[in-house]
């Protein structure tokens, strides 16, 4: 079974703090993302990673930045936290491989409050 | 970029009935077109997907179709279930190495007792 953990389900901030979401998957998986979650948006594209110290910047990347130093590894961080980020982030993982391999896992979520 | 675009965004059902999903997407070069699921309090979860090369797929109660010159695709789920209620959400790609989605806004299902 493939297993996305994130480090932490809930979290609460203060403006202007800098916020780390970390993110593990243990499949060998060369690509990583990073989405946030907010009623009636859907998914949103934050980064993605297909390899190592790779990223490539989704749909709404600002005020985002990521790291990518192990395969197994995809931070995401805030690096001054405002109140429109707070919502839920889901990462996910998926080969690269084509054939059935495009399934993406996503991990749990962290649900952020920035206040 | 790919935008998909997804309709009800809430569908109330009576168990047993059929619910129906719609999709549209804006890149004609899209190929891999995959539903998630997600219940509440959950991560969401693929139940089924779509490449291009072919029209319809079905997997027990549920199906989906694709029309790729109108450039939509739907998802059909018969003799719903309590167990059907959750938010879906459509996606698009281009197959590649990156395997990036564009995902619509979802569609809460609930399917009433």
């Amino acid at each position: 079974d493939v297993k996305v953990t994130q480090s932490s389900r809930y979290l609460v901030k203060r403006t202007g703090e800098k916020v780390f979401l970390e993110c593990v998957q243990d499949m060998d998986h060369e690509n990583m993302f990073w989405y946030r979650q907010d009623p009636g948006l859907g998914l949103r594209l934050i980064y993605f990673s297909y390899d190592v110290k790779m990223k490539e910047k989704g749909d709404i990347p600002e005020g985002y930045s990521v790291s990518r130093e192990k395969k197994e590894r995809f931070s995401l961080i805030l690096e001054s936290a405002s109140t429109n980020q707070t919502s839920m982030y889901l990462c996910a993982s998926s080969q690269r491989q084509s054939g059935k391999k495009e399934t993406q896992y996503f991990g749990p979520g962290t649900r952020l409050l920035v206040l | 970029g790919e935008n998909v675009e997804q309709h009800p965004s809430t569908l109330s059902v009576q168990e047993g009935d059929s619910a129906v999903i719609k999709c549209t997407y804006s890149d004609s070069a899209s190929n891999y077109f995959p539903w998630y699921k997600q219940e509440l309090g959950k991560r969401p979860q693929l139940i089924i997907d779509i490449r291009s090369n072919v029209g319809e797929k079905k997997d027990q109660r549920i199906a989906v179709t694709l029309n790729k010159t109108a450039k939509h695709f739907s998802l059909h789920i018969t003799e719903t279930q309590p167990e059907d209620s959750a938010v879906y959400f459509c996606a698009a790609s281009l197959l590649s190495n990156d395997y990036k989605l564009s995902f619509g806004a979802g569609t809460t299902v609930t399917v009433r007792a």
